[in-house]
């Protein structure tokens, strides 16, 4: 069975620009959970949508979005990019709202 | 408020001996928490949980004490091999389930 699939794997943006990354979860899940992962740090939360429905948000500003489909895919988008939001940003699925996190390999955004 | 740290920012082991990587956290109220390993270029993988109802859980090679007494958490991984280095996270899942918070990590290096 399909992992977590992030795309695109590694991108490049300036700052002021927008960027959309999408997350795929492993079949039969219907969470997800989105994490920003800077350099030497722990991942920090940023959303969990679980039957479409945002279900938790962390300290991130409204620059931050993001939304689950139907099919339970579902996209990040940063607007207004910072020097700062340069990350590996990482999806998480799971089967329910809680337990076990199933984590793809996440979207290397640089800011420059 | 709620945080989950980590003792030590490395560790280096001799393979075939046993590693213990600690880890506090502050919010009395989780009741899961879980352990991750990432190594590089990927996301974070699971590895055991816990509940707060037990103290001790083991797995393949692995076990997971939790002293809520004191708010601690160990990993132990018995006779670590080279495929063990990576970055170990403890993580808590808060009440409600649908945030984890990770600690900073623990870089672990498997010495042949």
């Amino acid at each position: 069975d399909a992992g977590v699939t992030q795309s695109p794997t590694h991108l490049i943006k300036t700052r002021g620009q927008q960027v959309t990354l999408r997350c795929s979860p492993i079949s039969g899940h219907k969470s997800v959970s989105w994490y920003q992962q800077v350099l030497g740090q722990g991942p920090q939360f940023i959303f969990q949508y679980y039957e479409k429905e945002e279900r938790g948000r962390g300290n991130f500003p409204d620059r931050f979005s993001a939304r689950q489909f139907p099919n339970y895919s579902s996209e990040l988008n940063v607007n207004a990019l910072l020097l700062g939001d340069s990350a590996l940003y990482l999806c998480a699925s799971s089967l329910g709202q809680h337990g076990e996190l199933f984590f793809g390999e996440g979207s290397r955004l640089t800011v420059l | 408020g709620e945080s989950v740290g980590l003792h030590l920012p490395t560790l280096s082991v001799q393979e075939g001996d046993n590693s213990i990587i600690n880890c506090a956290y502050s919010n009395s109220a989780s009741d899961y928490f879980i352990w991750y390993k990432q190594e590089s270029g990927k996301g974070p993988q699971f590895i055991i949980d816990i509940r707060s109802n037990m103290d001790k859980r083991q797995g393949q090679r692995v076990t997971v004490l939790l002293n809520k007494t004191v708010k601690h958490l160990s990993l132990q991984i018995a006779a670590t091999q080279p495929g063990d280095s990576a970055v170990y996270f403890c993580a808590e899942n808060t009440g409600g389930g649908f945030k984890t918070i990770f600690g900073a990590g623990t870089r672990l290096f498997v010495k042949a």
